[in-house]
């Protein structure tokens, strides 16, 4: 069955570095998005992507996030200057264009540890 | 302002007996709502879907009810096995909103006990 992969499955960086988060979504799907959900609160919209652009984007992705689909298949989440507060799992899902009926797929994540 | 409340953190069922979760929103622009099941340390999973011009979809023991009106909707789980234990997830969108984010309640932990 395919899936969405996301490498690493954690990370740990120290404040103020750049991570990227590395994201594979289903091959034949043309919407990404990125979650994220911090410790024990909910699932947190960051940004969606569609048709190279990003389609619409949450408060919490300010200007410190990128998102980049450098070739056909990856499609990357960057912060370019890490925060304590940035430590969550973040979640890449993807979901293909068929009417209204769209789920997304969700990869299983990449923890990401600020120190 | 939470758009989509799911206000039981918290749940517990004997195994066979039927679980009931619940979820409701505010925005009534929502018009398509599925439930996502999540294991610890896995990302979350698709299990059910139903769109507003419905009041019911079933798959195997998964029944999702909506009630439009109440802006409320309810996964039954009948009958509950212990590997359903796991944060259940509310989300809504827009029906036609293509590529448009999905907005997640808070989850409800399912425990179910043999």
């Amino acid at each position: 069955e395919p899936e969405v992969t996301q490498t690493p499955s954690h990370q740990v960086t120290q404040m103020g570095q750049e991570v990227i988060l590395r994201c594979v979504p289903i091959s034949n799907h043309l919407y990404f998005y990125w979650y994220r959900q911090i410790l024990g609160q909910k699932v947190e919209f960051l940004v969606s992507f569609y048709n190279n652009e990003i389609s619409e984007k949450s408060e919490i992705f300010d200007d410190q996030f990128s998102v980049e689909r450098p070739d056909g298949s990856n499609f990357t989440l960057k912060i370019r200057s890490t925060k304590l507060e940035d430590s969550a799992m973040y979640f890449c899902a993807s979901s293909p264009i068929t009417g209204g009926d769209q789920m997304a797929f969700f990869g299983q994540g990449t923890r990401l540890t600020v120190v | 302002d939470q758009q989509v409340k799911q206000n039981s953190p918290s749940l517990s069922v004997q195994e066979g007996r039927i679980s009931i979760l619940n979820c409701d929103y505010t925005n009534s622009m929502f018009d398509y709502f599925l439930w996502y099941k999540k294991y610890p340390a896995e990302g979350p999973t698709f299990l059910i879907s139903i769109s507003s011009i419905k009041d019911k979809n079933e798959d195997g023991r998964f029944t999702v009810f909506l009630n439009k009106s109440a802006k409320h909707l309810s996964l039954h789980i009948v009958p509950s096995q212990p590997g359903d234990s796991a944060v259940y997830f509310c989300a809504a969108r827009g029906y036609y909103n293509y590529g448009q984010n999905f907005v997640f309640g808070p989850g409800t932990r399912l425990s179910v006990l043999p």
